[in-house]
């Protein structure tokens, strides 16, 4: 059975930090999708990792992709409350997504 | 160009009783998903579809029945909805060979008292 699994499940973090979260999955897998939630909305695509040393920077955020280690990892650079959600890690297997169980961000000041 | 369509946004059902939820999506993708979150939960798979007339199981089918008659629909249904069925229902699509990935609806909240 693939299972993925992010941790931590939830960080609180004071803006200005930096932190990293980290995605772990269980089967070959070559794309690697990351999301962003905010409360009762749908998601966002933040990031499509499509190969093993792959790294894609966004703002304050920077996501890569190890896929010998299955692992990826998106960190945050120096917080701001606006970063406050919940990330989701994705890997595509067989043409579907099978999500992690999700990282619940909270910045505060 | 409205994506991926989901209706209705919010629906309450009694034990026992059945409904549909619809998904519709404009982009031609092949591909369409309905995932269930939990609260405070990642997302479940419960089927999907390459494509008109082909469906598959996901990770938690059982209480849900699925068709796909066209590229641009493929409706969930409950048959005898039950309290574990509580959940925000999203319904995604893609078109498998694009880099960019999957699309996906805002969701039907639904809840089973």
């Amino acid at each position: 059975e693939l299972k993925v699994e992010q941790n931590p499940l939830f960080l609180s973090m004071q803006e200005g930090k930096n932190y990293t979260i980290y995605c772990n999955y269980s089967t070959t897998s070559d794309r690697l999708y990351w999301y962003r939630q905010d409360p009762g909305k749908s998601l966002e695509s933040l990031f499509v990792l499509l190969s093993n040393g792959a790294v894609k920077q966004e703002g304050r955020l920077m996501a890569s992709l190890d896929t010998k280690a299955r692992l990826s990892t998106l960190h945050i650079t120096a917080a701001v409350h606006d970063l406050s959600a919940t990330y989701f890690c994705a890997v595509e297997v067989t043409d579907k997504l099978i999500f992690g169980t999700g990282t619940r961000l909270q910045v505060f000041p | 160009n409205a994506g991926v369509t989901q209706t209705p946004k919010f629906r309450i059902l009694k034990i026992g009783q059945s409904m549909t939820l619809q998904c519709t999506q404009d982009m031609n993708h092949n591909y369409m998903y309905w995932y269930r979150q939990d609260p405070g939960m990642g997302l479940k798979l419960i089927y999907y579809s390459v494509g008109a007339g082909i469906t598959d199981k996901g990770e938690v089918p059982n209480g849900y029945n699925v068709s796909r008659s066209t590229t641009e629909d493929f409706p969930l249904r409950l048959e005898l909805a039950a309290p574990s069925q509580t959940s925000v229902y999203f319904c995604a699509s893609s078109y498998l060979g694009q880099a960019w990935g999957y699309t996906f609806g805002s969701g039907t909240r639904l809840t089973v008292v």
